[in-house]
C-alpha cells in the first residue's frame, strides 16, 4: 500500500506567484483533509471532502485558498497570489468510510517557502 | 466547542523508564479519542484510538493510553522507554454528537529520550 502521496516535499515561490499543491489519498478512502503545521498555530484543519464534495472549508484562511477533488483519485489546494506568511507544511491526510471511528493517513506533508 | 489541551511542551525521560505524555479534552457529548506520533519530516502516524469499551487502549510501539471519563483525560503512557520514541506526540478528539468528522488536535508534546 503506497499510502497518501504528496510527491512534492519542498516548494518554493515568490510573493504574488500562484502555488498548487497536490495529494493522492489512499485508494478507497472516502475522505480526504488539508491540514496546515506552523510553530505558531500548531496543526489546522483547512477543508475536507467526502466522496470529492467539499464538506466543510471553515479553515480555509483566506479567498486566496481553494481546494478542489475532482475525482477520488486526486486533490490540489491553490493558493493565488501566495503570501510569506503562507509558509508552511501542508498535509493531506484521508480516512476510510465511518470517518468519526476511523483514524487518518497522513501523507508525508510539503513544505512550503514563499519568499 | 471541543478543545483539547496538551499542557506540556517537552517531556524529558531516560531510556527504560515509563513515560507519560498527557492530554485533557472537552466535548459536549462523548468523545473519540486518538493519538498520533510525528517523526521529523514525516507526516502523522496513528498510534491508538478510543471509541468506546475498556478505558486502557493498546497502540502500537508499546503505547497504551486510559481513557478517564471523570477526569476528562486520555493520557499515553509507555513502562519503558526508548530512544527511538523520541518525536511530537499529538492528542485529538472528536465529538460523538458532531456531525462533523473534524478532528481537533492538541499543541502537541515534544518527547525526549535520553540514553
Amino acid at each position: 500500500d503506497a499510502g497518501v502521496i504528496q510527491s512534492t516535499r519542498h516548494e518554493v515561490t515568490e510573493m504574488g506567484q500562484e502555488v498548487t499543491l497536490r495529494c493522492k489519498p489512499i485508494s478507497g478512502h472516502d475522505y480526504l483533509f488539508w491540514y496546515r503545521q506552523t510553530m505558531m498555530r500548531g496543526l489546522e484543519l483547512l477543508i475536507y471532502f467526502n466522496n470529492n464534495v467539499p464538506i466543510d472549508d471553515s479553515g480555509m484562511p483566506e479567498d486566496r485558498f481553494s481546494a478542489k477533488m475532482p475525482n477520488a483519485s486526486f486533490s490540489t489546494l491553490k493558493i493565488q497570489p501566495s503570501e510569506p506568511r503562507d509558509s508552511a507544511v501542508y498535509f493531506c491526510a484521508s480516512s476510510p468510510g465511518l470517518a468519526a471511528l476511523n483514524e487518518q493517513f497522513f501523507g508525508p506533508g510539503t513544505r512550503l517557502t514563499v519568499l | 466547542a471541543q478543545s483539547v489541551a496538551q499542557p506540556e511542551d517537552q517531556v524529558n525521560v531516560a531510556e527504560g523508564n515509563p513515560l507519560t505524555v498527557k492530554c485533557t479534552y472537552s466535548v459536549s457529548g462523548n468523545p473519540y479519542l486518538f493519538w498520533y506520533v510525528q517523526y521529523p519530516n514525516r507526516g502523522l502516524q496513528f498510534l491508538l484510538k478510543y471509541i468506546t469499551g475498556d478505558n486502557l487502549v493498546k497502540g502500537s510501539y508499546g503505547f497504551e493510553a486510559e481513557f478517564n471519563k471523570s477526569q476528562t483525560s486520555f493520557h499515553l503512557k509507555k513502562p519503558s522507554a526508548l530512544v527511538s520514541d523520541s518525536a511530537l506526540y499529538f492528542c485529538a478528539v472528536r465529538d460523538m454528537m458532531d456531525s462533523s468528522y473534524k478532528l481537533i488536535f492538541g499543541s502537541g508534546t515534544r518527547l525526549l529520550v535520553r540514553p
